[in-house]
């Protein structure tokens, strides 16, 4: 069975601070893809990057970068110099081949992140 | 321009009523999908169709029917609501395997149901 925890319910920081959140991953699968999603206060879902596991290189795409390390499972999001617009849910994913090759995600239970001035 | 909408966005109802949510997309992808976020907003999937064609049903009661006209819209009819129906659900959509297997999911906005 497949499985993502996000075992950070809630991370509060002040402004200008960094805050990592982290992801661990369970899957049989040796091809599978990671994602994260963000969601706002105001509820949609937002996608923000996605990693299959052949590619382990690190991404950084401005004040965001994602760390995935295949030997401990994980797949790290950490956002630099937090702003209060960072202030949402966020969501780590799963999808697995041939598992879910009809695209069901397994979703993480999500972390708050709440970012005050 | 919307990529994924659904109506309506706030959906307020009595417990037995039967009621419809409408999704469509118009990203030209093949695969669309529902989704349900409870209080904790935990995200479960519910039902996935690929070209109008139903290929994920989890353990949803048959109270909820999904029907897809055509591959660009997959609507959701709940019979006979119940308390513990009320939630967030979100359509998405995606294109499967082409041109490749990433194929991220693109949410629509979400639909806010109260059952009363």
């Amino acid at each position: 069975a497949q499985k993502v925890t996000q075992a950070q319910t809630e991370i509060s920081v002040v402004e200008k601070e960094d805050v990592t959140l982290d992801c661990v991953y369970e899957t049989r699968d040796t091809t599978y893809y990671l994602f994260w999603y963000k969601q706002p206060p105001s509820g949609e879902l937002v996608f923000l990057i996605r990693r299959n596991s052949f590619d382990e290189q690190n991404e950084i795409s401005g004040r965001y970068s994602w760390n995935f390390q295949k030997s401990t499972s994980s797949f790290n999001f950490t956002i630099t110099a937090s702003q209060v617009v960072d202030s949402a849910v966020y969501f780590c994913a799963l999808k697995g081949l041939p598992t879910d090759s009809w695209g069901k995600l397994q979703f993480g239970a999500g972390t708050q992140v709440v970012v005050t001035p | 321009d919307t990529a994924v909408s659904q109506t309506p966005k706030y959906l307020v109802t009595q417990m037995g009523n039967d009621k419809s949510i409408k999704c469509e997309q118009n990203l030209g992808h093949d695969t669309m999908y529902w989704y349900k976020q409870d209080s904790k907003k935990f995200l479960k999937i519910m039902f996935s169709y690929n070209n109008k064609e139903l290929i994920i049903n989890e353990t949803v009661p048959n109270r909820f029917s999904p029907k897809s006209p055509d591959k660009a819209h997959l609507n959701l009819h709940i019979n006979s609501l119940e308390l513990g129906d009320s939630a967030v659900y979100f359509c998405a959509s995606s294109q499967r395997l082409a041109p490749s297997p990433y194929n991220e999911q693109f949410f629509g906005p979400g639909t806010r149901l109260t059952v009363l």
